[in-house]
């Protein structure tokens, strides 16, 4: 069964662009979540999304957006980039969500400049 | 939010020695997993471990959800095992621990 993949895996961006990541989780499974990892911060919780439905958010500003489309793949977008976005994107697919096994893709490493 | 602490938050060790990695956690969970993370920064699935003990090669994981920790075993460490570990667990969201960053010597 193939894994969670992610694209594109690198990207470099200037200030006040906006950005859009995807995300394919593996097959069958519905939950699909974004993270956001820097050095300072750590992993960080963006949102989840089940059956197109966006289930919990973290505490992010509204910048950050997503969605799910119902083949449970999964997009975010950050508008309006700012120095501080520059970041490792990672997202994760499991089953039924928070209580299943969560596999995480190799992420997106986004560079704003 | 649940507070996820891990510890030491730094482990150097000679190849062959043996490690012991602790997390705990400030509630109830529902799921605890521990990763792995590659120097490229994929988070490879170590064990989905909420409560009881499990083995997996040179690597084994014990959580007691009673007392709010978790311990990841790593016996006869290798150059490979080098990275930084992850505890994670889930109330309404996946919390991660800060992480144990591990460098084995050869």
């Amino acid at each position: 069964k193939a894994g969670v993949t992610q694209t594109p895996r690198y990207l470099i961006k200037t200030r006040g662009q906006q950005v859009t990541l995807s995300c394919s989780p593996i097959s069958g499974h519905r939950s699909v979540s974004w993270y956001q990892q820097t050095p300072g911060q750590g992993l960080q919780f963006l949102f989840e999304y089940f059956s197109e439905t966006q289930r919990n958010k973290g505490n992010f500003p509204g910048r950050f957006s997503g969605r799910q489309f119902s083949n449970s793949r999964s997009e975010m977008n950050v508008s309006t980039l700012e120095l501080g976005d520059s970041a490792l994107y990672l997202c994760a697919s499991s089953g039924q969500g928070w209580g299943y096994e969560q596999y995480f893709g190799p992420g997106t490493r986004l560079t704003v400049t | 939010g649940i507070q996820v602490e891990q510890s030491p938050p730094d482990l150097i060790l000679q190849e062959g020695a043996n490690s012991t990695l602790r997390c705990n956690f400030s509630d109830s969970v529902n799921n605890l997993q521990w990763f792995h993370q590659n120097p490229w920064g994929q988070l490879i699935n170590l064990f989905y471990i909420p409560s009881g003990t499990k083995q997996n090669g040179r690597l084994s994981a014990t959580t007691v959800a009673t007392e709010r920790y978790s311990l990841l075993y790593i016996s006869s460490s290798q150059t490979t095992d080098s990275g930084v570990y992850f505890c994670a667990v889930s109330g309404n969201q996946f919390y991660f621990g800060t992480g144990t960053s591990l460098t084995v010597i050869p």
